[in-house]
């Protein structure tokens, strides 16, 4: 079946504008995660949604950073006035059963954003 | 806070060779513990898991063992092949927010397999 889907593949912005990364996790999954992974590194947390209740955004690094998930399914990671420093990967991940060791986290193939 | 430290890559190895990489951890608690697995071109995958002390995740020939005493979640194979080739992450996960949210990853050891 489908797995989850980011889009765009990759993004170049100029520092300073604002960009809107969108994800599609797997029909059905309650539970869906913004992750950031810089050049190099792991991926960091930034925020998490169980259905469209953002429960956790501790990880946003600044108020440049906005998500939403308003129907529960689709979710869109916004960053305004883009700076050098955002340049990484941004992961989505969906997850079936929030609170299931047996559900899985999916992971899609995550948006490459360059800013210049 | 926790924090995941992962021995640094790349790591190359002949096929069939033993391989190793080590994982130790730092947080509150009894974490969950899990290796990840980025194959080239592809989104991260979970290749296996533990949830508490002396539990042994397996999966692909690959093991790891969630050792409380030394905080360490090691990953070994074996016998490698040359399809292993990817880069390889370890995560915790605090075992209060319950299954495998909020991951804390380590920087992930790239692992290359040669004929």
């Amino acid at each position: 079946g489908a797995g989850v889907s980011q889009s765009p593949r990759y993004k170049v912005a100029k520092r300073g504008q604002d960009v809107a990364l969108r994800c599609d996790p797997i029909s059905g999954h309650v539970s869906l995660f913004w992750y950031q992974q810089a050049l190099g590194q792991g991926p960091e947390f930034l925020t998490y949604f169980q259905n469209e209740a953002q429960l956790d955004k501790s990880g946003l690094p600044s108020d440049r950073f906005f998500a939403e998930r308003p129907e529960g399914s689709v979710s869109t990671l916004k960053i305004q006035r883009t700076q050098q420093e955002d340049s990484a990967v941004y992961l989505c991940a969906s997850k079936e059963h929030p609170s299931s060791y047996n559900s899985p986290l999916h992971f899609g193939n995550g948006t490459r954003l360059t800013v210049t | 806070g926790d924090s995941v430290t992962q021995m640094e890559g790349p790591v190359t190895l002949s096929e069939e060779a033993f391989l190793t990489i080590n994982c130790t951890y730092t947080a509150t608690g009894y974490p969950s513990l899990f290796w990840y697995v980025q194959y080239p071109g592809e989104g991260l995958q979970l290749l296996l898991k533990a949830t508490k002390a002396d539990d042994k995740g397996s999966n692909k020939g690959f093991e790891a063992t969630y050792r409380k005493e030394t905080t360490s979640f090691h990953l070994e194979k074996g016998s490698v092949q040359v399809s292993d080739s990817a880069v390889y992450f370890c995560a915790l996960s605090p075992i209060l927010t319950g299954g495998g949210n909020k991951l804390t990853f380590g920087t992930g050891t790239q692992l290359k397999v040669e004929l």
